[in-house]
């Protein structure tokens, strides 16, 4: 029973192309997020949905758009992707913003 | 500007040996901080949190970590490390409590040596 699930685990692609990435929980959290971690390790959130309204948008290039379908998904699509852009994104949800989070597996991103 | 400090990059300790995690933060209110893991390949697993009240905290995995407010620490031990532990630690604290925005250190690589 995955509390926080990702797909795809990996996914390489080549530089310009549009990918998407899928997250879904079924703790039934009312707040989901997406987390960039690069080749450092250094983890940075991008995005916050709470009842399905964005609630946090850090500095994150308008290329990226994260869709909301639901309160169990949080989906991140990424336009015209770029070398930068390779690092593990990680999907995470809580109970709340007050409450701690819950990590997904992650997903490698490798553009070529 | 909130932050988190993790002065130690990497750290190596013998199996059975104590532990300790040094996490510094700067934050103006009274932050709600975390301590997560993870394990190679993995995502992140909170080991524990502190929101407010007794500042000794009881985790996961025979973790326990300490808010010191004079000091702005909150440190990670264990008192005996198994070789399991070996992994990426994470320190965190919560910046804005209405958006759930967690802010990260830049992590501590442990190495257990047997």
């Amino acid at each position: 029973d995955t509390a926080v699930s990702q797909t795809p685990k990996y996914l390489v692609t080549q530089m310009g192309n549009d990918k998407s990435i899928k997250c879904e929980q079924n703790l039934g959290h009312d707040t989901m997020y997406w987390y960039k971690q690069d080749s450092k390790k250094f983890l940075k959130i991008m995005f916050s949905y709470n009842n399905k309204e964005l609630i946090i948008n850090e500095t994150v290039p308008n290329r990226f758009s994260p869709k909301s379908p639901d309160k169990a998904h949080l989906n991140l699509h990424i336009n015209s992707l770029e070398l930068g852009d390779s690092a593990v994104y990680f999907c995470a949800s809580s109970q709340d913003p007050t409450n701690e989070q819950y990590f997904g597996p992650g997903t490698r991103l490798t553009v070529t | 500007a909130q932050s988190v400090t993790q002065p130690d990059i990497h750290i190596t300790v013998s199996e059975g040996a104590s532990l300790e995690l040094r996490c510094n933060y700067s934050y103006g209110a009274t932050p709600y901080l975390f301590w997560y893991v993870q394990s190679p390949g993995q995502g992140l697993q909170l080991l524990l949190k502190y929101f407010s009240g007794d500042t000794l905290v009881q985790g996961i995995k025979g973790f326990e970590a300490e808010f010191k407010r004079s000091q702005s620490s909150f440190n990670l031990r264990k008192p005996s490390v198994h070789w399991s532990d070996a992994a990426e630690y994470f320190c965190a604290v919560g910046a804005q409590s209405n958006t759930g925005k967690l802010i990260f250190g830049q992590g501590t690589t442990l190495q257990v040596k047997p």
